[in-house]
């Protein structure tokens, strides 16, 4: 399986900032996920990355305040602009593993609290 | 399009007995089926998966079957541990399409007792 490095693993900002989370996958893969989770809730998701194209946002999240880079197969930023409280979460970055090890790696996470 | 129900928590079990979480998808095609765990503070880590029906996922003592005629995939453990004590999402994928993200539950918090 694929191995993820997330950073930061926390951070605390204050309103109106950005912050910058980083991912760098171990491997080359197609897709890599961006995923919030807000205090004692499930995973939601923000947007899926592919490597040379736009990222595809879902229903709820824009490329103004999610804006989202994939620069290569190995490495993606997701950046939370202009932060409010409601910001506050857990961001998690996730990839698509293949062939006989199917399945969905996570990295870390980084949890965000905006004061 | 994609859906997860899952058995509302929180759930508090003593030690040894025996765990059951229920969930029920919703989906079209042959979605694989996925439970992922998280311990307090930690990220997320895939505990088993199944990617056809009357497969059965195990690992660590937890399994699952792949039910399709009742859409399930429900999650059991026989004897549970204090250090099992985590949240557990239940989560769906298509494997093929342009549309391979991860659909998840809304997580079961487990609560073991000494």
């Amino acid at each position: 399986s694929a191995v993820i490095s997330q950073k930061p693993s926390r951070d605390i900002c204050q309103r109106g900032t950005s912050l910058t989370i980083q991912c760098q996958v171990d491997s080359q893969v197609t897709m890599m996920f961006w995923y919030r989770q807000q205090p004692g809730q499930s995973l939601t998701l923000i947007a899926t990355a592919n490597q040379g194209s736009e990222a595809t946002y879902e229903s709820g999240f824009v490329i103004d305040k999610f804006p989202i880079s994939r620069p290569n197969l190995t490495f993606s930023t997701l950046t939370v602009s202009n932060m409010s409280p409601e910001d506050s979460s857990i961001y998690l970055c996730s990839v698509e593993d293949g062939g006989e090890n199917y399945g969905y790696t996570f990295g870390s996470g980084t949890r965000l609290t905006v004061v | 399009g994609n859906s997860v129900t899952q058995m509302e928590g929180p759930v508090t079990l003593s030690e040894e007995a025996f765990l059951t979480i229920n969930c029920t998808y919703t989906a079209t095609g042959y979605p694989s089926l996925f439970w992922y765990v998280q311990y307090p503070g930690e990220g997320l880590q895939l505990l088993l998966k199944a990617t056809k029906a009357d497969d059965k996922g195990s690992n660590k003592g937890f399994e699952a079957t792949y039910r399709k005629e009742t859409t399930s995939f429900h999650l059991e453990k026989g004897s549970v541990q204090v250090s099992d004590s985590a949240v557990y999402f239940c989560a769906l994928a298509q494997p093929t399409g342009s549309a391979r993200q991860l659909t998840f539950g809304s997580g079961t918090q487990l609560t073991v007792l000494p």
